[in-house]
């Protein structure tokens, strides 16, 4: 099966502008996750996507957005940057659709590097 | 917010050592996960410690959870150039999904 994959890898904007930024999971997999990276915050939750609904979101501001569609592909979308959205964004996919004792590990996509400037 | 604190943040071996890397977290949790990632890249998963298992092994991968201190530990023995990496431990963030809450991890440097 391929991996998942990440669009684009890199990408530089300016403040002010906005981005989108898209995932592919594994196939079969529903459940999307997005996660931000960075030196000083380190691997910090965004969202969750399951089934085309959110169903977790982290303690970002409402900049931050994210869908997913009926292929389960996920975009998320950052409005109005800021120098501090300048980090690693990472996807991940996973096969379980609920949080229990079966074995549901997360495959990450190569993500994404933004810069700010 | 971090939900496990990884210690040591850094560690320096020479290959052929054993490396031990520790874990604590807050919450209670179902199972808890260690992840490897490769300077700048995505993760990748290692392993799954189940709340109810007290210790694991996956080739030269040994883990252990004690849930009564909340505290996890991941031994890499016979480590070689290629583990360096940094590795994380992670919780699932709640029971209505499968987003992971991260420590600030590991950064393990191999040296031959």
């Amino acid at each position: 099966k391929a991996g998942v994959t990440q669009t684009p890898r890199y990408l530089i904007k300016t403040r002010g502008q906005q981005v989108t930024l898209s995932c592919s999971p594994i196939s079969g997999h529903r459940s999307v996750s997005w996660y931000q990276q960075t030196p000083g915050q380190g691997l910090q939750f965004l969202f969750e996507y399951f089934s085309e609904t959110q169903r977790n979101k982290g303690n970002f501001p409402g900049r931050f957005s994210g869908r997913q569609f009926s292929n389960s592909r996920s975009e998320m979308n950052v409005s109005t940057l800021e120098l501090g959205d300048s980090a690693l964004y990472l996807c991940a996919s996973s096969q379980s659709g609920r949080a229990d004792l079966e074995v549901y590990e997360q495959y990450f996509g190569p993500g994404t590097r933004l810069t700010v400037t | 917010s971090q939900q496990g604190e990884e210690d040591p943040q850094a560690l320096s071996i020479q290959e052929g050592e054993n490396a031990t890397m520790n874990c604590s977290y807050k919450t209670s949790i179902n199972n808890l996960q260690w992840y490897r990632q490769n300077s700048g890249r995505g993760l990748v998963h290692l392993i799954l410690i189940r709340s109810n298992e007290r210790e694991k092994h996956s080739g030269r991968l040994r883990v252990t959870l004690d849930t009564s201190k909340k505290s996890s530990s991941l031994l890499i023995t016979a480590s070689r150039a290629a583990d360096t990496a940094s590795y994380f431990c992670a919780t699932v963030a709640n029971q209505a999904g499968t987003a992971l809450i991260f420590g600030k991890g590991t950064t393990l440097s191999v040296s031959s």
